[in-house]
């Protein structure tokens, strides 16, 4: 079945460090992926997506290129700010569903990210 | 234009008692939908709805109940609180549910505990 594995969490990095988490897939099709990101009491909210093979999402710094030789969506950020503290998800939706709907998603278990200054 | 709402905020149950969480948004999104959010767990589908009307069911739908009587409103019922479904509770929506390629827009998320 379908599925999404991130880093185990919690990662913690001082202020202006280099962030890499990674995110790989298990998909019946051509998914569509997504991070969506997390701050303290609030609810999820689209950082950035990516429609197909070879595309590159990008936002607020953030970026994420859709492998799929790879089966994989990681997320960088060149210099991170404490502010980007938060739960990084990585998640994905499959056009092809038996059953279902093409824009139900499916979440990994999310990675923590704890900025110091 | 407000996105999406929930009510309550916060909530506690004793085992046994039932009650309704409350999903609202005014984007005019045909696709619907309620996750539960648990530690370690990410988020699970639970109940699903692509237009007024149509409801389905998702990865976690025991003790939970949904209808969609029109595009705005999609409550979910506990039927009989159980200390399991303590978890904080996301309502999102997006246009249509029929591409994959659709954003979601989600609430601010119910927390409910069960005792």
């Amino acid at each position: 079945g379908n599925s999404v594995t991130q880093m185990e969490g919690p990662v913690t990095l001082s202020e202006e460090a280099f962030l890499t988490i990674n995110c790989t897939y298990t998909a019946t099709g051509y998914p569509s992926l997504f991070w969506y990101v997390q701050y303290p009491g609030e609810g999820l909210q689209l950082l950035l997506k990516a429609t197909k093979a070879d595309d590159k999402g990008s936002n607020k710094g953030f970026e994420a290129t859709y492998r799929k030789e790879t089966t994989s969506f990681h997320l960088e950020k060149g210099s991170v700010q404490v502010s980007d503290s938060a739960v990084y998800f990585c998640a994905l939706s499959d056009p092809i569903r038996y059953g279902g709907s093409q824009g139900n998603l499916i979440f990994g278990k999310g990675t923590k990210l704890s900025v110091k200054p | 234009n407000a996105g999406v709402t929930q009510t309550p905020k916060f909530q506690v149950l004793k085992t046994g008692q039932s009650m309704t969480l409350q999903c609202a948004q005014d984007m005019n999104h045909e696709y619907m939908s309620w996750y539960r959010q648990d530690p370690g767990m990410g988020l699970r589908l639970i109940h699903y709805s692509v237009g007024a009307g149509i409801t389905d069911q998702g990865e976690v739908p025991n003790g939970y109940n949904v209808s969609r009587s029109t595009t705005e409103d999609f409550p979910l019922r506990l039927l009989s609180a159980a200390p399991s479904q303590t978890s904080v509770y996301f309502c999102a929506s997006s246009y249509s549910g029929l591409a994959s390629t659709d954003t979601q827009y989600f609430g601010p998320g119910t927390r409910l505990t069960v005792l």
